[in-house]
């Protein structure tokens, strides 16, 4: 079964760090472009950031350029997101998700794991 | 780049159509078919329901349709049902190459 699964999300403090972490099951990252989309307690949905299927191209939200960084790594299978500079807004559940075309950049969000919860609290 | 605008509800009775907007702008909706829908059941991961504007993926019911003029897209739901009870988001590719979503719908069944 295509299967993307979470880890990573904990409580800390404003200003600090932490690294998310996304496995892929039953399909290749390297052959899709790939996003992290949040969404804060009570509140819609929030596209973060895309990684392309080439690993060549990164792009953010606004509210996390030059704090969050994403990456892939193909011998693990997996898709990352290193979070720097907490803020207590960044506080949401963190969901990857991948597109629904192989060797493309563009796409919808055809699988979404259960995502995993930041909080960012003093 | 500010979400896209969708209504806060839209209810109806079982087995009435329903039809969502998403309105945006010439750099997003307006400028590419790069635009989707999801279902977002509470504590479940969200579902892709359509792709490209129009294209419904498989498994996904004939009940579920979408459709764009200019800068805004819509999704139809036909014969209502109970479970189709859930918040519904619109996506779109922006010309900035990111993407966004709006700011969700919640469909209430009678």
């Amino acid at each position: 079964e295509v299967q993307l699964v979470e880890s990573g999300g904990v409580v800390v403090h404003p200003g600090g760090s932490l690294r998310l972490s996304c496995a892929a099951s039953e399909f290749i990252v390297d052959a899709y472009t790939m996003h992290w989309v949040r969404q804060p307690p009570g509140k819609g949905l929030e596209w973060v950031s895309l990684i392309s299927w080439d690993g060549g191209t990164t792009y953010y939200a606004d509210s996390v350029k030059g704090r969050f960084t994403i990456s892939k790594d193909i011998d693990k299978n997996s898709l990352y997101l290193q979070l720097n500079s907490l803020r207590t807004e960044d506080t949401a559940l963190y969901y990857c998700t991948k597109t629904n075309y192989y060797f493309k950049d563009q796409g919808a969000f055809d699988i979404w794991g259960q995502g995993t919860m930041v909080t960012v609290s003093s | 780049q500010s979400a896209l605008t969708q209504p806060a509800s839209v209810s109806g009775s079982p087995g009435q159509s329903i039809t969502i907007s998403c309105t945006g702008t010439s750099s997003d909706v307006g400028d590419n078919n790069d635009v989707s829908w999801y279902q977002h059941h509470p504590g479940k991961a969200p579902t892709l329901m359509i792709s490209d504007v129009s294209n419904r993926p498989s498994g996904v019911s004939n009940r579920f349709s979408g459709s764009k003029s200019g800068n805004t897209a819509s999704l139809t739901i036909s014969g209502l049902q109970a479970e189709d009870e859930a918040d519904y988001y619109c996506s779109s590719y922006t010309s900035s190459s990111t993407y966004v979503f709006g700011t969700g719908t919640k469909v209430i069944v009678l």
